[in-house]
């Protein structure tokens, strides 16, 4: 069966930073693109980033462009978002999920991040 | 940038009812559409991909349809295990560049 395991979620002062992981199994994580989708408390979902099965493209999304970087490392099937100068509207549920169809097919259960003083 | 707007935000109704949720482009979009079903407290699941292609292992109740600018996701016959949010997204690219709907919230009468 196809996992997705995020962590590194955590309580963070404004302006901090935090590196989220995602560990994948139950497919061939080399062959799939993957992205990070934000979920603030009680609010809808947001698009954040994602990374082509290469590495080759990247996207952002355009409230973290500029602050937050996605990486993989197929070796060792893990997504990682690194978010820096973080904001309280940050504050978020992260999620890393496949694409497929241009679509998010399988996803985690989620990391929550807390930015606060 | 394009934006989706979901109607309605919310809808009540019986089981066995047939409800549609609309997703409303700001601009034409190519057929890189999609639905979600969310529960409190889990994370999303994908019901529809390309418009209308009914992800396996989901309920054949639910369908979608659209074109251009205007998107639906009809559940047929409303069923208790239906009550959820219901969220649209669109793909500027295969690759990224995702806009979702602010989300519909489905509940049983």
């Amino acid at each position: 069966d196809v996992q997705l395991v995020e962590s590194g979620g955590g309580l963070v002062k404004p302006g901090g930073s935090l590196r989220l992981s995602c560990a994948a199994s139950g497919f061939t994580f080399s062959l799939y693109s993957m992205n990070w989708v934000r979920q603030a408390p009680g609010k809808g979902l947001e698009w954040v980033s994602s990374i082509s099965s290469n590495s080759q493209y990247m996207f952002y999304g355009d409230s973290v462009k500029g602050r937050f970087t996605i990486s993989r490392d197929n070796a060792k099937n893990s997504l990682y978002l690194q978010m820096s100068t973080l904001r309280a509207e940050d504050t978020a549920v992260y999620y890393c999920a496949t694409s497929g169809e241009a679509a998010a097919g399988q996803w985690g259960q989620g990391t929550l991040v807390t930015v606060s003083s | 940038d394009i934006q989706m707007t979901q109607s309605p935000s919310s809808v009540s109704a019986s089981v066995g009812d047939r409800v549609t949720i609309t997703c409303r482009a700001t601009q034409v979009i190519n057929n890189w559409l999609a639905w979600y079903q969310q529960k409190p407290g889990k994370a999303p699941k994908l019901l529809i991909s390309g418009v209308s292609h009914v992800q396996s292992g989901v309920p054949p109740r639910f369908s979608g349809s659209g074109t251009g600018t205007d998107f639906l996701l009809t559940i047929s016959s409303l069923q208790p295990e239906d009550s959820a949010t219901y969220y649209c997204q669109q793909a500027n690219s295969f690759l990224g560049g995702w806009t979702f709907g602010q989300g519909t919230k489905v509940e049983i009468k």
